[in-house]
Protein backbone atom coordinates (compact mmCIF):
# COMPACT_ATOMS: atom_id res chain seq x y z
CA UNK A 1 0.00 0.00 0.00
CA UNK A 2 1.01 3.54 -0.83
CA UNK A 3 2.07 4.92 2.64
CA UNK A 4 4.06 8.20 3.98
CA UNK A 5 6.62 7.08 7.46
CA UNK A 6 7.74 9.27 9.86
CA UNK A 7 9.51 7.13 12.76
CA UNK A 8 10.18 9.15 15.15
CA UNK A 9 7.47 10.56 16.74
CA UNK A 10 9.41 12.66 18.93
CA UNK A 11 13.31 14.41 18.77
CA UNK A 12 14.46 16.47 21.15
CA UNK A 13 17.78 18.75 20.64
CA UNK A 14 19.71 21.61 21.73
CA UNK A 15 19.27 24.75 20.30
CA UNK A 16 22.86 25.09 17.44
CA UNK A 17 22.28 21.59 17.32
CA UNK A 18 22.22 20.31 13.34
CA UNK A 19 18.73 18.43 13.13
CA UNK A 20 17.51 15.80 10.94
CA UNK A 21 13.75 14.66 11.09
CA UNK A 22 13.34 11.33 8.91
CA UNK A 23 10.72 10.27 5.83
CA UNK A 24 10.40 7.68 3.98
CA UNK A 25 7.36 7.11 1.27
CA UNK A 26 5.95 3.93 -0.05
CA UNK A 27 5.36 4.29 -4.10
CA UNK A 28 5.80 2.90 -7.51
CA UNK A 29 7.07 6.20 -8.76
CA UNK A 30 9.03 9.40 -7.44
CA UNK A 31 6.04 11.57 -5.77
CA UNK A 32 5.76 15.23 -5.51
CA UNK A 33 7.40 15.81 -1.75
CA UNK A 34 6.78 18.62 0.40
CA UNK A 35 7.92 19.11 4.15
CA UNK A 36 5.09 21.05 6.67
CA UNK A 37 5.35 22.54 9.97
CA UNK A 38 2.71 23.50 12.63
CA UNK A 39 3.51 25.41 15.13
CA UNK A 40 1.27 25.17 18.62
CA UNK A 41 -2.09 26.68 17.82
CA UNK A 42 -1.47 27.08 14.21
CA UNK A 43 -2.28 25.50 11.01
CA UNK A 44 0.36 23.76 8.77
CA UNK A 45 3.38 26.00 6.73
CA UNK A 46 4.77 24.84 3.14
CA UNK A 47 8.52 24.69 4.43
CA UNK A 48 9.59 23.02 1.22
CA UNK A 49 8.71 20.67 -1.80
CA UNK A 50 10.58 18.46 -4.00
CA UNK A 51 9.20 17.67 -7.59
CA UNK A 52 12.04 17.02 -10.08
CA UNK A 53 16.08 17.99 -10.63
CA UNK A 54 18.02 19.19 -7.98
CA UNK A 55 17.57 16.35 -4.85
CA UNK A 56 18.66 18.98 -2.54
CA UNK A 57 15.78 21.40 -2.45
CA UNK A 58 16.07 24.83 0.22
CA UNK A 59 13.36 26.01 1.90
CA UNK A 60 12.40 28.82 4.24
CA UNK A 61 13.78 29.03 7.87
CA UNK A 62 16.75 27.86 6.71
CA UNK A 63 15.48 24.49 6.38
CA UNK A 64 16.27 21.96 3.01
CA UNK A 65 15.71 18.52 2.17
CA UNK A 66 17.29 15.88 0.21
CA UNK A 67 15.46 13.22 -2.05
CA UNK A 68 16.91 10.02 -1.86
CA UNK A 69 15.39 7.78 -4.50
CA UNK A 70 17.33 4.46 -3.78
CA UNK A 71 16.08 5.22 -0.03
CA UNK A 72 12.55 6.36 -0.49
CA UNK A 73 13.98 8.58 1.64
CA UNK A 74 13.15 12.75 1.62
CA UNK A 75 15.01 13.61 5.18
CA UNK A 76 14.46 17.10 6.49
CA UNK A 77 18.02 18.88 7.74
CA UNK A 78 19.09 22.44 9.26
CA UNK A 79 22.16 22.71 10.37
CA UNK A 80 21.51 24.79 13.52
CA UNK A 81 18.22 24.88 15.27
CA UNK A 82 16.67 27.42 17.34
CA UNK A 83 14.34 27.37 20.09
CA UNK A 84 11.62 28.86 17.45
CA UNK A 85 11.91 25.64 15.46
CA UNK A 86 9.99 23.71 18.14
CA UNK A 87 7.20 23.21 16.31
CA UNK A 88 5.24 19.95 14.16
CA UNK A 89 6.74 18.43 11.34
CA UNK A 90 5.00 16.80 8.73
CA UNK A 91 6.24 14.37 5.75
CA UNK A 92 3.42 14.90 2.91
CA UNK A 93 3.70 13.18 -0.77
CA UNK A 94 1.61 13.83 -3.56
CA UNK A 95 0.24 10.26 -5.52
CA UNK A 96 -0.44 11.46 -9.08
CA UNK A 97 -2.06 7.96 -9.85
CA UNK A 98 -4.82 8.87 -6.99
CA UNK A 99 -4.22 12.47 -7.32
CA UNK A 100 -4.22 12.62 -3.33
CA UNK A 101 -1.86 14.08 -0.95
CA UNK A 102 -1.17 11.99 1.71
CA UNK A 103 0.60 13.42 4.98
CA UNK A 104 2.86 11.35 7.31
CA UNK A 105 2.00 11.04 11.23
CA UNK A 106 4.63 13.89 12.24
CA UNK A 107 7.50 14.56 14.13
CA UNK A 108 7.67 16.92 17.11
CA UNK A 109 10.47 18.77 18.09
CA UNK A 110 11.68 19.78 21.54
CA UNK A 111 14.58 22.51 21.07
CA UNK A 112 15.77 22.98 24.90
CA UNK A 113 17.88 26.14 25.32
CA UNK B 1 -7.41 40.27 7.18
CA UNK B 2 -5.34 38.03 5.66
CA UNK B 3 -4.66 34.52 5.11
CA UNK B 4 -7.13 31.83 5.98
CA UNK B 5 -9.24 32.41 8.74
CA UNK B 6 -11.17 29.87 11.20
CA UNK B 7 -14.17 30.43 13.21
CA UNK B 8 -14.64 29.58 15.80
CA UNK B 9 -11.02 28.69 17.53
CA UNK B 10 -12.95 25.96 19.69
CA UNK B 11 -16.13 24.54 19.72
CA UNK B 12 -17.73 22.06 22.78
CA UNK B 13 -20.78 20.55 21.16
CA UNK B 14 -22.76 17.71 22.34
CA UNK B 15 -24.02 14.83 20.57
CA UNK B 16 -27.19 16.16 19.40
CA UNK B 17 -26.33 19.82 18.58
CA UNK B 18 -26.12 20.99 15.13
CA UNK B 19 -23.45 23.73 14.78
CA UNK B 20 -21.16 24.91 11.95
CA UNK B 21 -17.29 25.19 11.30
CA UNK B 22 -16.92 28.76 9.15
CA UNK B 23 -13.61 29.37 6.82
CA UNK B 24 -12.74 31.99 4.62
CA UNK B 25 -10.17 32.64 2.68
CA UNK B 26 -8.15 36.27 1.58
CA UNK B 27 -6.14 34.80 -1.48
CA UNK B 28 -7.78 34.70 -4.21
CA UNK B 29 -7.63 30.96 -4.42
CA UNK B 30 -9.72 28.84 -6.55
CA UNK B 31 -9.42 25.52 -4.16
CA UNK B 32 -10.84 24.40 -0.67
CA UNK B 33 -10.22 21.93 1.71
CA UNK B 34 -11.61 20.63 5.16
CA UNK B 35 -8.96 17.94 7.13
CA UNK B 36 -9.48 16.38 9.84
CA UNK B 37 -6.36 15.99 12.63
CA UNK B 38 -6.63 13.71 15.56
CA UNK B 39 -3.56 12.75 17.40
CA UNK B 40 -1.01 10.28 16.22
CA UNK B 41 -2.95 9.93 13.41
CA UNK B 42 -1.92 11.63 9.56
CA UNK B 43 -3.76 14.17 8.11
CA UNK B 44 -7.45 12.95 7.21
CA UNK B 45 -8.88 14.83 3.92
CA UNK B 46 -12.50 15.39 4.37
CA UNK B 47 -13.65 16.94 1.34
CA UNK B 48 -12.45 19.39 -1.24
CA UNK B 49 -13.98 22.00 -3.36
CA UNK B 50 -12.66 23.24 -6.72
CA UNK B 51 -14.28 26.63 -8.56
CA UNK B 52 -17.08 25.88 -5.98
CA UNK B 53 -17.52 22.26 -6.82
CA UNK B 54 -17.18 19.70 -4.61
CA UNK B 55 -14.81 17.25 -6.61
CA UNK B 56 -13.92 15.34 -3.36
CA UNK B 57 -15.62 13.23 -0.85
CA UNK B 58 -13.21 10.94 1.18
CA UNK B 59 -15.95 8.57 2.48
CA UNK B 60 -17.08 11.05 4.85
CA UNK B 61 -20.03 10.25 7.60
CA UNK B 62 -23.21 12.38 6.56
CA UNK B 63 -23.02 13.78 10.19
CA UNK B 64 -20.52 16.30 8.67
CA UNK B 65 -22.21 18.33 5.52
CA UNK B 66 -20.03 20.50 3.81
CA UNK B 67 -21.33 23.89 2.05
CA UNK B 68 -19.22 26.24 -0.63
CA UNK B 69 -21.13 29.24 -1.33
CA UNK B 70 -18.26 31.02 -2.96
CA UNK B 71 -15.02 30.92 -3.82
CA UNK B 72 -13.87 32.62 -0.45
CA UNK B 73 -15.91 30.52 1.73
CA UNK B 74 -16.41 27.25 3.12
CA UNK B 75 -18.53 25.60 6.19
CA UNK B 76 -18.31 22.55 7.72
CA UNK B 77 -22.06 21.63 9.31
CA UNK B 78 -22.00 19.28 11.97
CA UNK B 79 -24.53 17.38 13.45
CA UNK B 80 -25.00 14.03 15.64
CA UNK B 81 -21.56 13.80 15.93
CA UNK B 82 -19.43 11.34 18.29
CA UNK B 83 -17.50 11.51 20.74
CA UNK B 84 -14.73 9.94 18.19
CA UNK B 85 -15.37 13.23 15.81
CA UNK B 86 -13.50 15.07 18.65
CA UNK B 87 -10.61 16.55 16.93
CA UNK B 88 -8.98 19.94 15.25
CA UNK B 89 -10.80 20.43 11.73
CA UNK B 90 -8.34 22.48 9.83
CA UNK B 91 -9.71 24.65 6.40
CA UNK B 92 -6.91 24.79 3.63
CA UNK B 93 -6.88 26.65 0.38
CA UNK B 94 -4.74 26.86 -2.54
CA UNK B 95 -4.51 28.00 -6.14
CA UNK B 96 -3.82 25.46 -9.08
CA UNK B 97 -5.17 24.63 -12.64
CA UNK B 98 -6.67 21.33 -11.86
CA UNK B 99 -5.92 17.72 -12.78
CA UNK B 100 -2.74 16.67 -11.20
CA UNK B 101 -0.78 19.62 -11.20
CA UNK B 102 -2.86 20.74 -8.35
CA UNK B 103 -0.79 18.43 -6.59
CA UNK B 104 1.81 20.40 -7.20
CA UNK B 105 0.02 23.49 -5.35
CA UNK B 106 0.89 24.87 -1.63
CA UNK B 107 -1.49 24.13 0.51
CA UNK B 108 -2.17 27.68 3.02
CA UNK B 109 -3.75 26.50 6.40
CA UNK B 110 -6.16 28.19 8.87
CA UNK B 111 -5.65 27.99 12.58
CA UNK B 112 -8.25 25.32 12.78
CA UNK B 113 -11.38 24.84 15.30
CA UNK B 114 -10.57 22.52 18.21
CA UNK B 115 -13.82 20.36 18.71
CA UNK B 116 -14.67 18.44 21.18
CA UNK B 117 -17.85 16.50 21.43
CA UNK B 118 -19.18 15.37 25.16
Amino acid sequence: AQSVTQPDIHITVSEGASLELRCNYSYGATPYLFWYVQSPGQGLQLLLKYFSGDTLVQGIKGFEAEFKRSQSSFNLRKPSVHWSDAAEYFCAVGLFNTDKLIFGTGTRLQVFP
Amino acid sequence: ETGVTQTPRHLVMGMTNKKSLKCEQHLGHNAMYWYKQSAKKPLELMFVYSLEERVENNSVPSRFSPECPNSSHLFLHLHTLQPEDSALYLCASSQGPGGADHLKSELFFGSGTQLSVL
